[in-house]
């Protein structure tokens, strides 16, 4: 039972140019969470979806970022136009269902992204 | 979601039981106590929660206080694989779509 599997591990994009990060949840997960790491500061959430829905985009940047969650495939993070900025650290996380509090989002190893 | 206050860095001698302990003054009574911690360059992992009772796992042991205002995780033989950052979370049942991960304590494992 593979865990939540992140591609690619690292990305090397140029300003300007666009990245596209990947984000297959657990089998039998329906719910995915993506979070922004930057250098020495803990987790930020960006956005929660369920399948074909943006459930809550709060901490999502205004321009630039947007996300999916197609009926068939992986959660995509697009960041358009990408700045120094965000380089960062992208995870992505699980969960079979929303609310009920009696367990824990399996998270993916991340994408690293950094922009030159 | 509460906030939590944890120190920012913790030793321990390899063998020994790291005590890891969080303030959250403000939780409210629906909201949950979770840990994660992050080893460098991987993602979070989820560790043990609670509401109100001490609770144990394979991981690792939470205690909760009576007042429920702050709580420790217990590692019982820390190993030097348990390096890494610790974050305490408290989080509502029901509701919140997201975990607030503050700045953790950095916990390393001296042999």
């Amino acid at each position: 039972n593979a865990g939540v599997m992140q591609n690619p591990r690292h990305l090397v994009r140029r300003r300007g140019q666009e990245a596209r990060l990947r984000c297959s949840p657990m089998k039998g997960h329906s719910h995915v969470y993506w979070y922004r790491q930057l250098p020495e500061e803990g987790l930020k959430f960006m956005v929660y979806l369920q399948k074909e829905n943006i459930i809550d985009e709060s901490g999502m940047p205004k321009e630039r970022f947007s996300a999916e969650f197609p009926k068939e495939g992986p959660s995509i993070l697009r960041i358009q136009q990408v700045v120094r900025g965000d380089s960062a650290a992208y995870f992505c996380a699980s969960s079979p269902r929303t609310g009920g509090a009696n367990y824990g989002y399996t998270f993916g190893s991340g994408t690293r992204l950094t922009v030159v | 979601d509460a906030k939590t206050t944890q120190p920012t860095s913790m030793d321990c001698a390899e063998g020994r039981a790291a005590n890891l302990p969080c303030n959250h003054s403000t939780i409210s009574g629906n909201e949950y106590v979770y840990w994660y911690r992050q080893i460098h360059s991987q993602g979070p992992q989820y560790i043990i929660h609670g509401l109100k009772n001490n609770e144990t796992n394979e991981m690792a042991s939470l205690i909760i206080t009576e007042d429920r205002k702050s709580s420790t995780l217990i590692l019982p033989h820390a190993t030097l694989r348990d390096t890494a950052v610790y974050y305490c979370i408290v989080r509502v049942e029901a509701g919140a779509n997201n975990l607030f991960f503050g700045t953790g304590t950095r916990l390393t494992v001296i042999p």
